[in-house]
């Protein structure tokens, strides 16, 4: 079964560090997704990104953040200067077919511990 | 208020009961709605999508209430397998997913 998958699946790193989260996504999927969940919280949607240019994203999703696909299978999350309220589980996502009521598939996630 | 709110829960039952959750939106142009499932520290897989007509998937049933933004999932014969959070995501035309807090369901033998 296709899925989804991320890289590393566990990041520490120091506060104020560049991180590059990598996912590939599902192969004939054609939107991609991040989202967040910090510990013990919800999860929470940072970005959508289809045809090559972000289509919405959060508030979260400031100039600390930006995605990329830089070769047509790979999608990046980079966070150019860590915070510690970075620490989370990041999700990588991807959708076939309509955005608006396609089934998300999920990669199993990067953590991310920001000291 | 928040845009999709669920049942704080969490709910502990027994096996083979039958466990109802609740959950509310506020955006009323959102398309599409999903409850989707996740066990501890890994990520959301779909559980089902909810239609207005109602769905039914096995011991699982969905149903949406276009008029009240208003969804819901009854589990019933519930298994010890059963236990996790439940989460109650809500669609845009524009694809953006918002997810509730989630409800944690605990099934004991």
């Amino acid at each position: 079964e296709p899925e989804v998958t991320q890289t590393p699946s566990h990041q520490v790193t120091q506060m104020g560090q560049e991180v590059i989260l990598r996912c590939v996504p599902i192969s004939n999927h054609l939107y991609f997704y991040w989202y967040r969940q910090i510990l013990g919280q919800k999860v929470e949607f940072l970005v959508s990104f289809y045809n090559n240019e972000i289509s919405e994203k959060s508030e979260i999703f400031d100039d600390q953040f930006s995605v990329e696909r830089p070769d047509g299978s790979n999608f990046t999350l980079k966070i150019r200067s860590t915070k510690l309220e970075d620490s989370a589980m990041y999700f990588c996502a991807s959708l076939f077919g309509n955005a608006g009521t396609g089934e998300l598939f999920f990669g199993e996630g990067s953590r991310l511990t920001v000291l | 208020r928040k845009e999709v709110e669920q049942d704080p829960g969490p709910f502990n039952v027994p096996e083979g009961a039958t466990v109802a959750f609740n959950c509310t939106y506020s955006n009323s142009a959102s398309q599409s709605f999903f409850w989707y499932r996740q066990d501890c520290r890994k990520e959301p897989k779909l559980l089902m999508s909810v239609y207005s007509s109602g769905n039914e998937d096995g011991r699982f049933t969905a149903q949406l209430n276009r008029a009240s933004q208003y969804i819901s999932l009854l589990i019933r014969d519930s298994k010890l397998s059963d236990s996790a959070t439940y989460l109650c995501v809500v669609t845009t035309n524009a694809g953006k997913s918002t997810f509730g807090d989630g409800t944690t369901l605990t099934v004991k033998p």
